[in-house]
Order: structure tokens, then C-alpha cells, then sequence
């Protein structure tokens, strides 16, 4: 299996600007995750999916943040309009509900907002 | 509360043995896991241990969990060089929410 994939793996872009993150679970997980690890904040859950349906968006900042998953295997976490304290490492997890329910990690996407 | 803690920075000489320690506050945890996250990448499993067990064995690692006083650690042993990295402590509560509470991180420098 490839593992958790993101795309980019870098993003630097001006504030103000739209921003998408792309996320690809690894087959077969029905959970997924979104992370963003700063820092001064450390590791910092922001939304989390079970069978494509968010269940938990409280660690979303504000309204600029979204994320969708339209079906398994994909999803999106979009900022909008992007500020530079935004600028961070962004991670997708996946896992499954069997076994000891560990989170797999994709490589993250640093981004940068001038 | 949701804390997990640990200690941001340990050093140690190439060959010693490490010790990273963690404490967390939910005594319903059921999963604790050691996650190693080397730089530009993403967190990885190390190992899991569950919250029945005292401790856990895996070639270099030993895990150790002392439910009462709610305290996990992780032991490598022989520590290399490629073992620096910083180390993250993360609890699973019961229930059906897949959610997991991870610590601050250590960071664990390797001298040669």
C-alpha cells in the first residue's frame, strides 16, 4: 500500500489567497483525519470523518477553514482567504476501527501564507 | 481534563538507554500509543500498548504503563543515531470516537 498520500508537499502562497490541501486515506480506512502542527501549538486535531461524514469540526479555526470528502478515498481541507498565521505542517491521518485503531500518517504539506 | 504530558527534550550518549515519559489524566483511556516523527515527515506508529497490559516488548522498545498513576514510558534500548527524532505519547479514550489526544512531543537528541 503507498500509504497516506497529500499533495502538495509545499505551498507557499500571499495572503488573501485560496489554498487547497488534498488528502488520499490509505484503502479500506473509514476514518480520517486532519491535523496542523505549529510550533507553538504543537499537534492540533482539526476536523475528523467517519464513512465521508465529518464528525468532529470543533478544532476548525474560524470560518475561513473548510473540508469536505466527497467519497473514500479523497479529501479537502480549504483555506480560505489564507493568513499568514495559517502557515504550518498540515497532516491527513486515516485509520480503521479494528485492531488497536492507530492513525497512519501522511507526509504532511508545509505551508507558508506571505 | 485532556492533557497529555511530557517532558520537551531529553539527550542521550549513542549506546545508552533512553527513557521518554509520559503522563495523561483519563483513566478510561484504553489505547496509549508511542508515535516517532523525524524531521519533514509525518508522525509514525511505533508501537501501542492496551490499557490492560503493563508493559510491552518490541526488539529495542519497552513500554511500560502504570494505570494508577496514570504514567506511560517508552525505553530504547542501545540508542542510535537515527533514533533522534522527537517522540509523541497519544491516548485513544473508550468509546466509539476515533479521536486520539497526543502529548506535546519529546524531542530526543542522540550524541555520538
Amino acid at each position: 500500500d503507498a500509504g497516506v498520500i497529500q499533495s502538495p508537499r509545499h505551498e507557499v502562497t500571499e495572503m488573501g489567497q485560496e489554498v487547497t490541501l488534498r488528502c488520499k486515506p490509505i484503502s479500506g480506512h473509514n476514518s480520517l483525519f486532519w491535523y496542523r502542527q505549529t510550533m507553538m501549538r504543537g499537534l492540533e486535531l482539526l476536523i475528523y470523518f467517519n464513512n465521508n461524514v465529518p464528525i468532529d469540526d470543533s478544532g476548525m479555526p474560524e470560518d475561513r477553514f473548510s473540508a469536505k470528502m466527497p467519497n473514500a478515498s479523497f479529501s479537502t481541507l480549504k483555506i480560505q482567504p489564507s493568513e499568514p498565521r495559517d502557515s504550518a505542517v498540515y497532516f491527513c491521518a486515516s485509520s480503521t476501527p479494528t485492531g488497536g485503531r492507530e492513525q497512519f500518517f501522511g507526509p504532511g504539506t508545509r505551508l507558508t501564507v506571505l | 481534563g485532556e492533557d497529555v504530558e511530557q517532558s520537551l527534550f531529553l539527550s542521550v550518549r549513542e549506546g545508552d538507554s533512553s527513557v521518554i515519559n509520559c503522563t495523561y489524566t483519563d483513566s478510561s483511556s484504553t489505547y496509549l500509543y508511542w508515535y516517532k516523527q523525524e524531521p519533514g515527515a509525518g508522525l509514525q506508529l511505533l508501537t501501542y500498548i492496551f490499557s490492560n497490559m503493563d508493559m510491552k516488548q518490541d526488539q529495542r522498545l519497552t513500554v511500560l504503563l502504570n494505570k494508577k498513576d496514570k504514567h506511560l514510558s517508552l525505553r530504547i534500548a542501545d540508542t542510535q543515531t537515527g533514533d533522534s527524532a522527537i517522540y509523541f505519547c497519544a491516548e485513544k479514550r473508550q468509546g466509539g470516537y476515533q479521536k486520539v489526544t497526543f502529548g506535546t512531543g519529546t524531542k530526543l537528541q542522540v550524541i555520538p
